[in-house]
């Protein structure tokens, strides 16, 4: 079971504009959640996160929301930019003890000039 | 660079040969993670370590799958007996502990033909 989904693989924007991806969970125990950017033949890079206890984080242009009551989160990108480009995977997880990452199957994000 | 390094970044290896691959994380993180990305799928947990503790094993797939870090430093994946299956990019991530954001390496990429 995908306990943790990004039902959109793909997403394309101009540059400019907004870019919003989605992701969706169905462990409430999950309190913890991670958006990692990956570009080919690289390793997934840690971008922003959020905890349960707060409904958004914003660092610089990339903003994370949570809606703990419809289990959902989105990443937001204002402005987008080319070099945005990649695949932007959402990750979850509790926090007690240990408690592994669980990752969503992720989004490639096209961004236009 | 500082970061996690995996080698090799590719592996080409028959059906039935054992592999071994590498991770040598952050130097001062505790922590260490095996992750695997088969295609079209987010990334899969397999295994942990945290200091001196017992691994958490709970994400191997198969007994012909095994880990190890020595010194609490370097890692290595052992898969035995390779099976087609098996192809995917094997990642590494390392954290300063277990409640941190995890750093990936670039991954190894394996294919059992």
């Amino acid at each position: 079971d995908q306990q943790v989904k990004q039902n959109s693989p793909s997403l394309s924007v101009q540059e400019g504009r907004i870019s919003i991806l989605n992701c969706d969970y169905t462990n409430s125990m999950f309190d913890y959640f991670l958006w990692y950017k990956k570009y080919p033949a690289e390793g997934p890079t840690f971008l922003i996160s959020i905890s349960s206890i707060k409904d958004k984080n914003e660092d610089g242009r990339f903003t994370v929301f949570l809606n703990k009551s419809a289990k959902h989160l989105s990443l937001h990108i204002v402005p987008s930019q080319p070099g945005d480009s990649a695949v932007y995977f959402c990750a979850a997880k509790g926090n007690t003890g240990f408690q592994k990452l669980v990752f969503g199957t992720g989004t490639r994000l096209l961004v236009s000039p | 660079g500082a970061g996690v390094s995996q080698s090799p970044s590719n592996k080409v290896t028959e059906k039935g040969k054992d592999v071994e691959l590498r991770c040598d994380p952050i130097s001062g993180h505790t922590a260490l993670y095996w992750y695997r990305q088969s295609l079209g799928q987010g990334l899969e947990f397999l295994i942990y370590f945290q200091g001196n503790s017992a691994p958490d094993k709970s994400g191997l797939p198969s007994d012909r799958f095994s880990a190890e870090r020595t010194g609490g430093s370097v890692s290595t994946l052992t898969i035995q007996r390779t099976q087609q299956e098996d192809s995917a990019v094997y990642l590494c991530a390392s954290s300063r502990d277990r409640g941190y954001e995890q750093y990936f390496g670039p991954g190894t990429r394996l294919t059992v033909t």
